[in-house]
């Protein structure tokens, strides 16, 4: 297994435009989580799926974005109307289930530039 | 809630030198993982830590976990350019459902 990847690894949209972005993550781990990060700071949740299921979603995640994980493999980040703040890395993780000892395993991120 | 924080917050040091980060905690930690990001790349697991007064090495990295597992600390010695990123500490919170992050230590090592 190669790891969670992501694509596209860069995005660039003009204000107002939808972009959708991708992420597989390691092929047994039930658990998928999506972050925004932006310049100089640490990744924020946004949301999580267990399998299929989306458990929690951040208040940073407004009307504007969505998530889906259709067959708990998978799963796409849409983001609708993109403005200029929502610029920033979207890193994808994913680990095997959840319990104290959960290890998360990141993907190398998808940077959107919102012009 | 259980908060993480990071210090210090930026560290800019020479080649060669030794530096310490710390990670600590309000409360008891389940379990605790460092992690490595570099620029424009996704964060990369470097140890897990589990019980108290735990001792990692990797290479020359030592991570050692605090007795009461409040605290933990990232020893580097002879820090070199490929060392220079973000480290990040990240709990599992709660009964683990979801993750906690600490801010992150910015670490810059010159040649």
């Amino acid at each position: 297994d190669t790891g969670v990847s992501q694509n596209p690894r860069h995005k660039i949209t003009k204000r107002g435009q939808n972009v959708t972005f991708r992420c597989d993550p390691i092929s047994e781990h039930n658990r998928l989580y999506w972050y925004r990060q932006t310049l100089g700071q640490g990744p924020e949740f946004l949301t999580y799926f267990q399998n299929e299921a989306q458990l929690e979603k951040s208040r940073l995640l407004s009307d504007r974005f969505s998530a889906e994980r259709p067959k708990g493999s998978f799963s796409t980040l849409e983001i609708q109307r993109t403005e200029q703040g929502d610029s920033a890395m979207y890193l994808c993780a994913s680990s095997l289930t959840a319990g104290i000892n959960a290890e998360q395993y990141f993907g190398p991120g998808t940077r959107l530039t919102v012009t | 809630t259980q908060l993480l924080e990071q210090s210090p917050q930026f560290l800019s040091i020479q080649e060669g030198e030794n530096l310490t980060v710390y990670c600590n905690s309000s409360s008891v930690f389940s379990s605790l993982q460092w992690y490595r990001q570099e620029p424009g790349e996704g964060p990369v697991l470097l140890v897990t830590v589990v019980t108290g007064g735990e001792v990692k090495k990797l290479k020359r990295l030592t991570f050692q976990f605090g007795d009461a597992r409040k605290d933990s600390s990232l020893h580097i010695t002879a820090a070199q350019p490929g060392d220079t990123g973000l480290y990040l500490c990240i709990s599992p919170s709660g009964y683990g459902q979801n993750f906690v992050f600490g801010p992150g230590t910015r670490l810059s090592v010159l040649p």
